[in-house]
């Protein structure tokens, strides 16, 4: 069965930075977009950005340009989420989602499988 | 960006109700709308896609419908696994989401 599994809580200081893992099982790695969404203490969903998971092309939402970065490593089945230039702001929960388009890399897309979340905060 | 804005923000219904949920976006995304619904301490779970298609494994008392600017989820009769919080998402253009309808116990 596909599950995402992600890593685990983080504290950080204002003005750091945090690296975010979600390894994949139970498909085939490359064939979906992996996506990165974040909710804040009372806040809606917000999309952050995706990765190709196949030729590591990433796109990411206007707010977060300049600060944040998508990698992956296919040999691990894993991707990565790294935000830089760290607020209180940016004190959320975490999740990779997985596209539900195989070998869809367009510019609108939903999610059929998320990780368990990831709590961030950020505090001095 | 598109916006979606969800009404109500909170719904108190009974066990056997019929709840209907509303979620507008700010200009038309035809038909590409999903609903989620989300638990406490728990990732969204896909409920429907392309405004209607009812994700494999989700009970048929889920239903959505609607195309360009207006949609809506119904649950025919509410089960109590349902009392959970629903948010629309647009996929028209990347991703944004409603601000979530929190369904509680009357």
């Amino acid at each position: 069965q596909v599950q995402l599994v992600q890593s685990g809580a983080e504290v950080k200081k204002p003005g750091a930075s945090v690296k975010v893992s979600c390894k994949a099982s139970g498909y085939t790695f490359t064939t979906n977009a992996i996506h990165w969404v974040r909710q804040a203490p009372g806040q809606r969903l917000e999309w952050m950005g995706w990765i190709n998971a196949a030729n590591d092309n990433t796109k990411y939402s206007q707010k977060f340009q300049g600060r944040i970065t998508i990698t992956r490593d296919t040999s691990a089945s894993t991707a990565f989420m790294e935000l830089s230039s760290l607020r209180s702001e940016d004190t959320a929960i975490y999740y990779c989602a997985r596209d539900s388009v195989a070998y869809y890399y367009g510019s609108g897309s939903f999610f059929d499988y998320w990780g368990q979340g990831t709590l961030v905060t950020v505090s001095s | 960006d598109i916006q979606m804005t969800q009404s109500p923000s909170t719904l108190s219904a009974s066990v056997g109700d019929r709840v209907t949920i509303t979620c507008r976006a700010s200009q038309s995304i035809s038909r590409w709308l999903a609903w989620y619904q989300q638990k406490p301490g728990k990732a969204p779970n896909l409920l429907i896609y392309k405004a209607s298609s009812l994700e494999s494994g989700v009970p048929s008392r889920f239903s959505g419908s609607g195309s360009g600017t207006e949609f809506t989820l119904t649950i025919s009769s509410l089960q109590p696994d349902d009392f959970a919080t629903y948010y629309c998402q647009q996929y028209s253009s990347y991703a944004t989401f409603g601000q979530g309808t929190k369904v509680e116990i009357k």
